[in-house]
């Protein structure tokens, strides 16, 4: 498969709340990217960490890389009803400039 | 910038048609990446481009599709011919890596129907 994984498939939240998601992959990467796709839309940037970063914020979104368990996470803090979209993460392989997307978390968040 | 763009944004045609998705990605990029996207498989990378050149085409299903970008303003996406297993999203994305612009801006997509 050309995907990785991510976890969970879907989030519930109330709003106010934080969102976690969860991402895994499988090669050796330059760099790990997240994205935003909301409903019948195209796919949105968010925020990319590279290899040799452990963390990274923007705004209210908080990326965290960990290369030795090939994992990352997206935190979304105190979570807005607009925050409600599907969020993916895009593993960019070294070697070549082919990006792996994961399977995505969706994220509902209740007002 | 207009950002990418693709037409049509919805395509309906019964089997055996040819299907032809049309993309303009962000003046000055060079890398442009074909995606389908279906609830069973998710986002799948079909094919990138760089510098209009074919890179890497191993996610292309099968010979009945295929793609090209004559310059940098254009690339298509052909079907020929389609089938119904072939109803999904198409998207079309351009990013700038040689640069350090890894981000991939997408267009809007190609809904494709195969009835």
């Amino acid at each position: 498969s050309q995907q990785g994984e991510e976890d969970p498939q879907a989030l519930s939240i109330q709003e106010g709340e934080n969102a976690t998601m969860n991402c895994s992959y499988k090669t050796s990467i330059n760099n790990l990217q997240w994205y935003r796709q909301n409903s019948g839309r195209g796919l949105v940037h968010l925020i990319l960490i590279r290899s040799n970063e452990r963390e990274k914020h923007s705004g209210r979104l908080r990326v965290t890389l960990d290369t030795s368990k090939k994992s990352s996470s997206l935190l979304i803090t105190a979570s807005r009803a607009a925050d409600t979209a599907s969020y993916f993460c895009a593993s960019f392989n070294t070697g070549g400039f082919k990006t792996i997307f994961g399977a995505g978390t969706r994220l509902f968040v209740k007002a | 910038d207009a950002g990418v763009i693709q037409s049509p944004r919805h395509e309906v045609t019964e089997m055996g048609q040819e299907v032809t998705l049309r993309c303009k990605p962000i003046s000055g990029h060079d890398y442009l990446f074909w995606y389908r996207q279906t609830m069973m498989r998710g986002l799948e990378l079909l094919i990138y481009f760089n510098n209009n050149v074919p890179i890497d085409d191993s996610g292309m299903p099968e010979d009945r599709f295929s793609a090209k970008m004559p310059n940098a303003s254009f690339s298509t996406l052909k079907i020929q011919p389609s089938e119904p297993r072939d109803s999904a999203v198409y998207f079309c994305a351009s990013s700038l890596p040689d640069r350090g612009g890894y981000e991939q801006y997408f267009g809007p997509g190609t809904r494709l129907t195969v009835t």
